[in-house]
C-alpha cells in the first residue's frame, strides 16, 4: 500500500497549480484520501478528503473556497489544486489514505495510514 | 469545531526516560484519536489510533491511554531514535491536530 505524489512545484503568485497523489496496492475507490498541509516550520493542518468512489468531498474551515480537491478513480489518482496561488500556500503538502466503505458500511473518519512522501509547493511573489 | 490542545510544547529528555505527551479535546471524541510521529523532512506515521491500539509495526514502548477529552501518549523507555515531533489528531467529527510537541535530547 502506497501513495506518491507529483514533484516539487515553484510558482509565481496568482498561477494556477494541480498536485497528485496516486495510490497503489489497494482498492482506490474505497478509502477516503485526505490533504494535509505543513507550513515552514509548523504543525499539520486538515485540508480537506475526497472519496474516489463517487467524489464526494468534505473541506475544513480554513479552506473551503481556497483549493479544489478531487480526484479520478480510472487511474487511482487524487487532486488538490488553486486556481490563483498566493505567496501564503508555499508549504509541504501530503495525502494520505484514511476512512474506508466495505459492502455494508462506511467509517468516513479514521486515522491517517499510509501518507505520501510529500509535495513541496513554493509560491514567489 | 472541535480543537485540540497539546502539552507540552518542547519536551527535553534523555535515552532511558519515561516521558508523557498530553492532548485535551475541546469536546468529548471518545476514543477517537490518533498519536503521530514526524521526523525532520519526512511524512508522519501513525503510532497509536483509537486513543490506545498500537499501530502494527511499531515498538510496545509506544503506549497510549484516555478517552472523552483527555489523552496521553507514553514512551516507556525512550530510544535514540524517538527524538522527533508527536501530534494528536481528533477524528470524532472531521479532522483536527494538535499544535505538536518537540521531544528534545536533554
Amino acid at each position: 500500500v502506497q501513495l506518491v505524489q507529483s514533484g516539487a512545484e515553484v510558482k509565481e503568485a496568482g498561477e494556477s497549480l494541480k498536485i497528485s497523489c496516486q495510490g497503489s496496492g489497494y482498492s482506490f475507490t474505497n478509502y477516503w484520501i485526505a490533504w494535509v498541509r505543513q507550513m515552514p516550520g509548523k504543525g499539520l493542518e486538515w485540508m480537506g478528503i475526497v472519496y474516489p468512489g463517487d467524489s464526494v468531498t468534505y473541506y475544513g474551515p480554513s479552506f473551503q473556497g481556497q483549493v479544489t480537491i478531487s480526484a479520478d478513480k480510472s487511474i487511482n489518482t487524487a487532486y488538490l489544486q488553486w486556481n490563483s496561488l498566493k505567496a501564503s500556500d508555499t508549504a509541504i503538502y501530503y495525502c494520505a489514505r484514511s476512512g474506508y466503505c466495505r459492502t455494508t458500511s462506511c467509517v468516513t473518519y479514521s486515522r491517517f495510514d499510509p501518507w505520501g512522501q510529500g509535495t513541496l509547493v513554493t509560491v514567489s511573489s | 469545531d472541535i480543537q485540540m490542545t497539546q502539552s507540552p510544547s518542547t519536551l527535553s529528555a534523555s535515552v532511558g526516560d519515561r516521558v508523557t505527551i498530553t492532548c485535551r479535546a475541546s469536546q468529548s471524541i471518545s476514543s477517537w484519536l490518533a498519536w503521530y510521529q514526524q521526523k525532520p523532512g519526512k511524512a508522519p506515521k501513525v503510532l497509536i489510533y483509537d486513543a490506545s491500539s498500537l499501530e502494527s509495526g511499531v515498538p510496545s514502548r509506544f503506549s497510549g491511554s484516555g478517552s472523552g477529552t483527555e489523552f496521553t501518549l507514553t514512551i516507556s523507555s525512550l530510544q535514540p531514535d524517538d527524538f522527533a515531533t508527536y501530534y494528536c489528531q481528533q477524528y470524532k467529527s472531521y479532522y483536527t491536530f494538535g499544535q505538536g510537541t518537540k521531544l528534545e535530547i536533554k
